[in-house]
């Protein structure tokens, strides 16, 4: 089945740092690739996503790129700020009907000290 | 804006009681599921739908059932509520094919 292993956490970074959160992924097919964040007191949004290989995902400053070779999907950001403190979590889906239902990996806490 | 709703942030209930936890979405997305999201866990599929009164079960079923009537509205259902059900449920929706939104959860704790 699907899965998907992203890296251990808590990580904590000092403001305009660079960030790297591996995730790499098991899956049949070709799935699609997210990321999404959880903000403090707030629920899951997406942040970006890639539906395939070689496409790149990109909001707030963040990227992923989907490697299908590597299967990974590793989100980094060049300069952090503090309010990227959040809970990441890298996820897939299946890219068709019936089959779209999310598997995520643990979670990856994150905080940012000025 | 999508908006996912949740009929209760927090619920405190007894062992052994039917505990209904309600979602309601208000643009008309064909798919919805529910999730539980626990510490070093991530969040874990437990039933998802992709048309009214049509159900998949997730990854971890067991001990929950659904209901599905309407298009806008997809209820969890914890037949006789046990300690190992305390966590956050997290509902979403989506249309075919496209991005989960989540509602903002609800945080069950069984005593």
């Amino acid at each position: 089945g699907n899965s998907v292993t992203q890296m251990e956490g808590p990580v904590t970074l000092s403001e305009e740092a660079f960030l790297t959160i591996n995730c790499t992924y098991t899956a049949t097919g070709y799935p699609s690739l997210f990321w999404y964040v959880q903000y403090p007191g707030e629920s899951l949004q997406l942040l970006l996503k890639a539906t395939k290989a070689d496409d790149k995902g990109s909001n707030k400053g963040f990227e992923a790129t989907y490697r299908k070779e590597t299967t990974s999907f590793h989100l980094e950001k060049g300069s952090v700020q503090v309010s990227d403190s959040a809970v990441y979590f890298c996820a897939l889906s299946g890219a068709n009907f019936g089959n779209e239902k999310l598997t995520f990996g643990t979670g990856t806490r994150l905080t940012i000290i000025p | 804006d999508v908006k996912v709703t949740q009929s209760s942030r927090y619920l405190v209930k007894r062992t052994g009681e039917k505990v209904f936890l309600e979602c309601v979405q208000d643009m008309d997305h064909e798919n919805m599921f529910w999730y539980r999201q626990d510490p070093g866990l991530g969040l874990r599929l437990i039933y998802f739908s992709y048309d009214v009164k049509m159900k998949e079960k997730g990854d971890i079923p067991e001990g929950y059932s659904v209901s599905r009537e309407k298009k806008e509205r997809f209820s969890l259902i914890l037949e006789s509520a046990s300690t190992n059900q305390t966590s956050m449920y997290l509902c979403a929706s989506s249309l075919i094919l496209y991005e989960q939104y989540f509602g903002p959860g609800t945080r069950l704790t069984v005593t």
